[in-house]
């Protein structure tokens, strides 16, 4: 159980042009979901925190106006990288976490979606 | 600030034992995690300790001590497979009880 997907697992796109990925809990009900980015050799840097129904929190120095999140659903965010430039290729990742099951105190991750912007 | 320390890089032999050590300082503590990372994959759960002691789980322990900001990952029986990055986090107390990570020791495992 708990498994989270990330779609696409990996995009390449032109600069300027805006993705979209996606990050579904299979198997069970998240409140809250995390997405994170990673560069080469570089740990996780948490981008955003995004509750279901709200607003995502942004962590400092990222901007909500190009990184947009949605948590419509308890099982579905979605993370819109708008006019994006070579500097945005990353792999970022996502994680959710299961409130009802008990585990409170696991983050489960998507298997993480490669971006390159040409 | 907050800031978790944990070395860049470890080498180990096949079969041996290695311990990957983490220090902290964070403004609230509820746990402290360690994850497992290959190359271009996700982070995996390996660890949570929330009290002091030793947490153990097959091949793999965690120990943590609260009052010196201290945790460290022990890996037995060391195999080739277990060459990745090992990261440490700790959850903060806030609401929102967001994981700060450190930056993740490599381990190369040689045979």
């Amino acid at each position: 159980g708990a498994v989270v997907s990330q779609h696409p697992s990996w995009v390449i796109c032109k600069s300027g042009t805006s993705v979209k990925i996606e990050c579904r809990s299979l198997d069970f009900q998240a409140t809250t979901m995390f997405w994170y980015r990673q560069f080469p050799k570089q740990s996780l840097m948490l981008m955003a925190t995004s509750n279901e129904g709200s607003k995502a929190t942004y962590e400092q120095g990222v901007e909500k106006d190009k990184f947009l999140i949605n948590h419509a659903s308890l099982t579905l965010s979605t993370l819109t990288v708008t006019s994006a430039h070579p500097e945005d290729s990353s792999f970022y990742i996502c994680s959710a976490r299961d409130y009802t099951s008990g585990n409170l105190y696991e983050q489960y991750f998507g298997p993480g979606t490669r971006l390159t912007v040409t | 600030g907050q800031n978790i320390d944990q070395p860049t890089e470890m080498t180990a032999t096949e079969g041996a034992i290695v311990q990957i050590n983490c220090t902290y300082q964070t403004s609230g503590f509820n746990g402290l995690f360690w994850y497992q990372q290959h190359a271009g994959e996700a982070p995996t759960f390996l660890s949570y300790n929330v009290l002091d002691g030793l947490e153990e789980k097959g091949r793999f322990s965690s120990f943590l001590s609260r009052s010196k900001g201290y945790s460290y990952l022990l890996l037995k029986e060391l195999q080739m497979k277990d060459s990745a990055s090992y990261l440490c986090a700790v959850r903060n107390a806030g609401n929102n009880r967001k994981l700060i990570w450190g930056l993740g020791t490599s381990l190369a495992v040689n045979p």
